[in-house]
């Protein structure tokens, strides 16, 4: 199975702050990362597919980046609608793992 | 717009047979795969297994061959059975679709990305004696 890790476990941050999320992969996944946001109580919500494509309605604030093992997720400008924990994902094949998500928590 | 509903028991005894259920509303089964996955209290996500529209399934090995993911075209409706289940199995399930996006690289690599766009409401299990 590939294995993915995500840093931050947590991190606290400020409304207009710039944050970013790593996402390190295991092995080899080419560009095939997503993205997911989740807050309490609620199922997760998909951002972004292929490590940087913004699913339709997804502000432009949130953007991802990277190839191969190592990715990240850019949220530009943090805005109160944005605390939540995130998820990467690869589907580079089966069992398509998660990350053990990052917390974004309020400063 | 593709809705899922899903159903199922949400407490049994060690051992017994977990199964849940999702309503596909909005949509069919062509050209998409449907997804379990599981959240432990807690914990993150664990991907459970998927199947796509012509019945093939794909599972998570951590399961030992104790998961089934079927497929009702005929009710828009797909499923999970896990047997023999115990304490470690209690967690929120969801039913998720798996959409496929065709992409081509300048470098002439191709080939499909995967990822979970429509998700279910999420279903607690609690497994005690």
């Amino acid at each position: 199975d590939i294995q993915m890790t995500q840093s931050p476990s947590s991190l606290s941050a400020s409304v207009g702050d710039r944050v970013t999320i790593t996402c390190r992969a295991s092995q080899s996944i080419g560009s095939s990362l997503n993205w997911y946001q989740q807050k309490p109580g609620t199922a997760p919500k998909f951002l972004i597919y292929g490590t940087f494509n913004l699913e339709s309605g997804v502000p432009s604030r949130f953007s991802g980046s990277g190839s191969g093992t190592d990715f990240t997720l850019t949220i530009s400008s943090l805005q109160p609608e944005d605390f939540a924990t995130y998820y990467c994902q690869q589907s580079y094949n089966t069992p398509r793992t998660f990350g053990g998500g990052t917390k974004v928590e309020i400063k | 717009q593709v809705q899922l509903q899903q159903w199922g028991a949400g407490l049994l005894k060690p051992s017994e047979t977990l199964s849940l259920s999702c309503d596909v509303y909005g949509g069919s089964f062509s050209g998409d795969s449907w997804t379990w996955i599981r959240q432990s209290p807690g914990k993150g996500l664990e991907w459970i297994g998927e199947i796509n529209h012509g019945g093939s399934t794909s599972y998570n090995p951590s399961l030992r061959g104790r998961v089934t993911v079927s497929l009702d075209t005929s009710k828009n409706q797909f499923s999970l059975h896990l047997s023999s289940v115990t304490a470690a199995d209690t967690a929120v399930y969801y039913c998720a679709r798996c959409t496929r996006t065709f992409y081509y690289e300048t470098n002439g690599h191709s080939g499909y990305y995967y990822y979970l766009d429509v998700w279910g409401e999420g279903t607690t299990v609690t497994v005690s004696s």
